[in-house]
């Protein structure tokens, strides 16, 4: 399968705990994003990287959120001192180069659903 | 700023009668506009999108949507719903962010069910 993956697909943690998130884009794609989506709304932008930049983080990513992409491969997303309100799943995308055909669509992973207590 | 609004959270048709999941759009310029669909335990799927071509967009799965500038409406039908449809649906519009990317702005979502 070469769509994008994310690992683990299911995290639960107690409150205060640090976790971190894996997306694995399409090999070809240059852009990354990541989105939250919380119990019955739809997904929310947090962040995109254009290879390993970060270009744009939403109002959404706390302090407490960290993002990167250092190879312009994979990214990571860490959470630090988890809240109950962190819960939600958590979505990476990716997408091919601007100018490319279907350069406007982006390629969902099947995300990482963050529970805590 | 762009804006979705899916008129219905829940919808429900039985098997082989026509799905009509609604959405209503805001943009200040010509926008790009898509239907994703999740089931369960899956990532989301792209069923269809409206680029400024053709109004009337076909998508997978029997799925299609029209595009109407006077309503600023993306409806999207299909003429007979089968079981493997139940899933959520959601309307997106594309806002082209001042990186040169397009920032996906996702609708709340309408549950679809199917009964026999």
């Amino acid at each position: 399968d070469t769509g994008v993956s994310q690992d683990p697909r299911h995290k639960i943690t107690k409150r205060g705990q640090n976790v971190t998130f894996r997306c694995d884009p399409i090999s070809e794609h240059n852009r990354l994003y990541w989105y939250r989506q919380t119990l019955g709304q739809g997904p929310e932008f947090l962040t995109y990287f254009q290879n390993e930049a970060q270009l744009e983080k939403s109002r959404l990513l706390s302090d407490r959120f960290s993002a990167e992409r250092p190879k312009g491969s994979f990214s990571t997303l860490e959470i630090q001192r988890t809240e109950q309100g962190d819960s939600a799943m958590y979505l990476c995308a990716s997408s091919t180069p601007p100018g490319t055909s279907g350069s406007n669509e982006q390629f969902f992973g099947p995300g990482t659903r963050l529970t805590v207590l | 700023a762009q804006s979705v609004t899916q008129l219905d959270s829940h919808v429900s048709v039985s098997e082989g009668t026509p799905v009509l999941l609604r959405c209503n759009y805001s943009s200040s310029y010509s926008p790009s506009l898509f239907w994703y669909v999740q089931h369960p335990n899956k990532g989301l799927q792209l069923l269809l999108k409206y680029t400024s071509a053709a109004t009337l967009v076909k998508g997978i799965n029997g799925f299609e949507a029209e595009f109407k500038k006077s309503e600023t409406s993306f409806h999207l039908t299909k003429p007979s719903a089968h079981m493997s449809d139940a899933a959520e649906y959601f309307c997106v519009v594309s806002d082209l962010a001042s990186g040169g990317y397009n920032k996906l702005i996702f609708g709340a979502g309408t549950r679809l069910a199917v009964h026999p």
